[in-house]
């Protein structure tokens, strides 16, 4: 009974490098997004998919990319890492094509991204 | 725009006293509200939701959160507070009348509960 996975849970990197956080689902979900953590602020939304081949931004996109070429998948991409990007990052997954208009989130365990 | 406010950065109660965390929202449509809980190190848990019908809703673990239209607010309590309660709490937002809206979180308030 995984949910949502992501790897890896810990990341350094220095500012310019690239990375993929990778997330997955084994739950059939429709729905899944990135948030980044950041202390006081809640959870932001980077990007979100509402199914296979179908990406969109959220509220703070800049410095990310996203696909989905399978259902339960869906990389975060970091192109030239700075140091804003520290932070903590989850992948959440809903049934539906939407948060459902009544669902919930199901959220991975996050991982913890510094950037020198 | 919608938002979410959670006034007090930590709660602190004593083991069997009741405790209350609270949220304030703005939407412009119909609110859909949720209340989350993350354990250190681990990721957010769903708690409870409001989508329409009693303003009393119970959750998991024994919470349960009283909405109210008029104070646009969403307060997640509890009769006896465990030890084990202590965390940090979300809540969330979207409107309900727009189906491309996106949840909203508030900052989160951390629960301690103290034996």
């Amino acid at each position: 009974n995984a949910g949502v996975t992501q790897t890896p849970k810990f990341q350094v990197l220095k500012t310019g490098q690239s990375m993929t956080l990778q997330c997955a689902q084994d739950m059939n979900h429709e729905y899944m997004s990135w948030y980044r953590q950041d202390p006081g602020m809640g959870l932001r939304l980077i990007h979100y998919s509402v199914g296979a081949g179908i990406t969109d931004q959220g509220e703070v996109p800049n410095g990310y990319n996203v696909s989905r070429s399978t259902t339960e998948d869906f990389p975060l991409r970091l192109l030239s890492a700075a140091p804003s990007q520290t932070s903590v990052y989850f992948c959440a997954s809903s049934y539906g094509g939407h948060p459902s208009n009544t669902g919930e989130l199901f959220f991975g365990e996050g991982s913890r991204l510094t950037v020198l | 725009a919608q938002s979410v406010a959670q006034p007090e950065d930590q709660v602190n109660v004593a083991e069997g006293n009741p405790l209350t965390v609270k949220c304030t929202y703005s939407v412009s449509g119909n609110p859909y509200l949720f209340w989350y809980v993350q354990y250190p190190n681990r990721g957010l848990q769903f708690l409870l939701k409001y989508i329409t019908g009693d303003n009393l809703v119970k959750g998991s673990y024994g919470f349960e959160a009283e909405f109210n239209k008029s104070q646009t607010s969403f307060h997640l309590k509890k009769p006896s507070a465990l030890v084990s309660d202590s965390a940090l709490y979300f809540c969330a937002v979207r409107d309900g009348s727009n189906a491309g809206n996106m949840l909203t979180f508030g900052g989160g308030t951390r629960l301690m509960v103290k034996p």
